[in-house]
């Protein structure tokens, strides 16, 4: 089984502070995506990472692929309240059907005006 | 991104019950899943939705307890059978591939 662990669990801070959400495992995956997921709703796809090492940036939010694609940053800019929710990580297995996902068990992100 | 809905988005079930969840896709689509989200946990993936074909479960679900059907490329449906308090939890259902995959909002489901 292939594990992700998400860290911290909860998170809260105030408006404007910058925060980093840690995904970490002990296996490679193909990929890694990002999701943000708010009460009453499904997980929304923000990133998808697939090369070892890569950076994407979506607005203030920063996604990093662990060079050898087992772990994954979060890193948010000057958060806003509008950035509260639910942030999952899921890993692609490697060498599986291009379908299968883990999950990791989210972080809790509360920004507080 | 394909837009997708569930139905019911919320219900309250007695135990030992049945209830049948509807996904439907506003667009074909190959691969629809479902997944399982209890309270404070993550999203499990029960199983892969085919298309004319019985669907693919995971370790831990079985067919007798959430029979699936796909009978087109834009619709699918989970029925959780014979209920119990353990069943309450969030189902989604998405749609897309390992890289890609889009979430309906959830079915809230409430066994008492």
């Amino acid at each position: 089984t292939q594990l992700l662990e998400q860290s911290p669990q909860f998170l809260s801070i105030q408006e404007g502070e910058n925060l980093t959400v840690y995904c970490n495992s002990s296996s490679v995956f193909s990929s890694l995506q990002w999701y943000r997921q708010e009460p009453g709703e499904g997980p929304v796809l923000l990133v998808t990472v697939v090369t070892g090492g890569e950076v994407k940036k979506l607005k203030r939010l920063t996604f990093q692929f662990g060079d050898a694609r087992k772990d994954s940053s979060l890193h948010i800019t000057a958060a806003q309240p509008g950035d509260t929710g639910l942030y999952l990580c899921a890993g692609e297995h490697s060498g599986a059907g291009s379908y299968q996902l883990t999950f990791g068990k989210g972080t809790k992100l509360s920004v507080i005006p | 991104s394909a837009v997708i809905s569930q139905k019911p988005s919320r219900d309250i079930c007695q135990r030992g019950t049945s209830l049948t969840i509807q996904c439907q896709v506003d667009s074909q689509v190959t691969m629809m899943f479902w997944y399982r989200q209890q309270p404070g946990q993550s999203l499990t993936l029960i199983a892969t939705a085919n298309q004319g074909s019985e669907a693919t479960y995971e370790s831990g679900f079985v067919i007798d307890k959430f029979p699936i059907s796909r009978p087109n490329l834009t619709f699918s449906t989970l029925t959780v059978s014979n209920m119990s308090p353990e069943d309450s939890s969030i189902y989604l259902c998405s749609v897309g591939t390992g890289r890609y995959q889009h979430f309906g909002d959830g079915t809230r489901l409430s066994i008492l």
